[in-house]
């Protein structure tokens, strides 16, 4: 079936570390990717998106980069911030029965440390 | 632009009581809508979707229901309230995706944090 799965949190950095979070996925057809972030007490917000293989997607710093061959979609940044602390889920999306069909990963917690 | 509400924001029930949650969304026409939930310290449950007004689809049986009486209008329910419930209710909308290059991201709702006591 389809799926997505991350890696395991909580991931713990100092200010200005290089971040790698892992995805990968299982999907029939051709899914999209995305990046969501949640903050404390607050909904989802995407933070990234790709349509197609090898499609980079990027925003405030983040990217990842859709590897069909490897089915992954990991996200880096290259100087984490406190202000990045916040749980990060990895999902797809699918045309399945009329509509889309959103499949997310656990999520993953990331604490920032000064 | 489009935006979506849902509240409440917070809400504390007791256990066997109903439960109604609203979620509207603006901007858009025809939105996929969907509720998921999120248990404390974990991922993203649906429970719900809708590609039409009275079209529901369950995802995983439960203590819950869903309505859509109007376009951009998504209620989640319950005649009574287990404390299993309790958790972090999120509501969602997405355009329908017709061919492969199509947005299909979901933008979500501030969420509602139910606690049943």
């Amino acid at each position: 079936g389809n799926s997505v799965t991350q890696m395991e949190g909580p991931v713990t950095l100092s200010e200005e570390a290089f971040l790698t979070i892992n995805c990968t996925y299982t999907a029939t057809g051709y899914p999209s990717l995305f990046w969501y972030v949640q903050y404390p007490g607050e909904g989802l917000q995407l933070l990234l998106k790709a349509t197609k293989a090898d499609d980079k997607g990027s925003n405030k710093g983040f990217e990842a980069t859709y590897r069909k061959e490897t089915t992954s979609f990991h996200l880096e940044k290259g100087s984490v911030q406190v202000s990045d602390s916040a749980v990060y889920f990895c999902a797809l999306s699918l045309l399945s029965g009329g509509y889309n069909k959103l499949i997310f990963g656990a999520g993953t917690r990331l604490a920032v440390h000064p | 632009s489009q935006t979506i509400h849902q509240w409440p924001a917070t809400l504390v029930q007791p256990v066997g009581s109903p439960l109604s949650l609203e979620c509207t969304v603006e901007g858009t026409s025809n939105p996929n809508l969907y509720w998921y939930r999120q248990a404390a310290g974990r991922g993203l449950q649906l429970l719900f979707y809708s590609v039409g007004i009275g079209q529901i689809s369950s995802e995983v049986p439960q203590n819950l229901s869903a309505s859509r009486p109007q376009d951009r209008q998504f209620i989640l329910s319950s005649k009574k309230l287990l404390l299993s419930d309790s958790g972090f209710y999120l509501c969602a909308w997405s355009v329908l995706r017709v061919h492969r290059a199509a947005n299909t991201e979901a933008f979500f709702g501030q969420g509602t944090r139910l606690t049943v006591v």
